[in-house]
């Protein structure tokens, strides 16, 4: 069964530097697509960043980059550059191959900017 | 663009009471999900779709019932609410064309008050 699993309940950076989240992540499927996502504190939840596991290419969107670890199932969200309305909840996911379109979520990191 | 239309965006029940969530999608998404949130933890899976009239249980599915009559609406219901199941429910739909950067979308939630 696919499980996502973030260790890191909370963190505090300074605004400006560079902030990186951790997410392990169990699957059984060779073929699988894992995501951000960011849940800001009004509650909306928006995609961020996605990582396909057939690419060797880390991801990269705006100030959001991916370390992609295959062989430790390690996909960390990297923020450079952190801005205060970076303040969020971060959430890891994962949908396993082509056959399903299952999405199982992480329990989140709380990232805290400050100035 | 699209928006996904969750109601009621409060609801407040009685333990052992059976309570309907709805939600509408107008993007003509074909999969369809319902996730619980708990105060500061993260997303659980109770139901998903992958169209009209199909069901699928994610890893939270007991003591829930679900419902897809029409690829735009999802409904799912709390069969016996108990105090413990106060938590934001919230639903999404992904597009059909996984290789399309974004994937899922989500609603703005419904909050389950159980007296």
């Amino acid at each position: 069964a696919q499980k996502v699993t973030q260790t890191q309940t909370s963190i505090s950076v300074m605004e400006k530097t560079t902030v990186t989240m951790d997410c392990v992540y169990e699957t059984q499927d060779s073929s699988y697509f894992l995501f951000w996502y960011k849940q800001t504190a009004s509650g909306e939840i928006v995609f961020l960043i996605r990582q396909d596991s057939y690419k060797k290419e880390n991801a990269t969107v705006g100030h959001y980059s991916l370390n992609f670890q295959k062989p430790k199932s390690s996909i960390g969200l990297i923020i450079t550059a952190t801005q205060i309305e970076d303040s969020a909840v971060y959430f890891c996911a994962m949908r396993e191959g082509h056959n399903t379109d299952k999405v199982v979520f992480g329990t989140g990191t709380r990232l805290q900017v400050l100035p | 663009g699209g928006i996904i239309t969750q109601t009621p965006k409060f609801l407040i029940g009685q333990e052992g009471q059976k309570l309907t969530l709805k939600c509408q999608q107008n993007f003509n998404h074909d999969t369809m999900y319902w996730y619980r949130q708990d105060s500061g933890k993260g997303l659980r899976l109770i139901y998903y779709s992958i169209t009209e009239n199909d069901l699928q249980k994610g890893d939270l599915s007991e003591g829930y019932d679900a419902s897809r009559e029409k690829k735009s609406s999802f409904s799912l219901t709390v069969t016996s609410a108990q105090k413990n199941e106060m938590a934001v429910f919230l639903c999404a739909s992904s597009s059909p064309d996984w290789a399309s950067a974004e994937t899922l979308y989500f609603g703005s939630g419904t909050r389950l008050t159980v007296l």
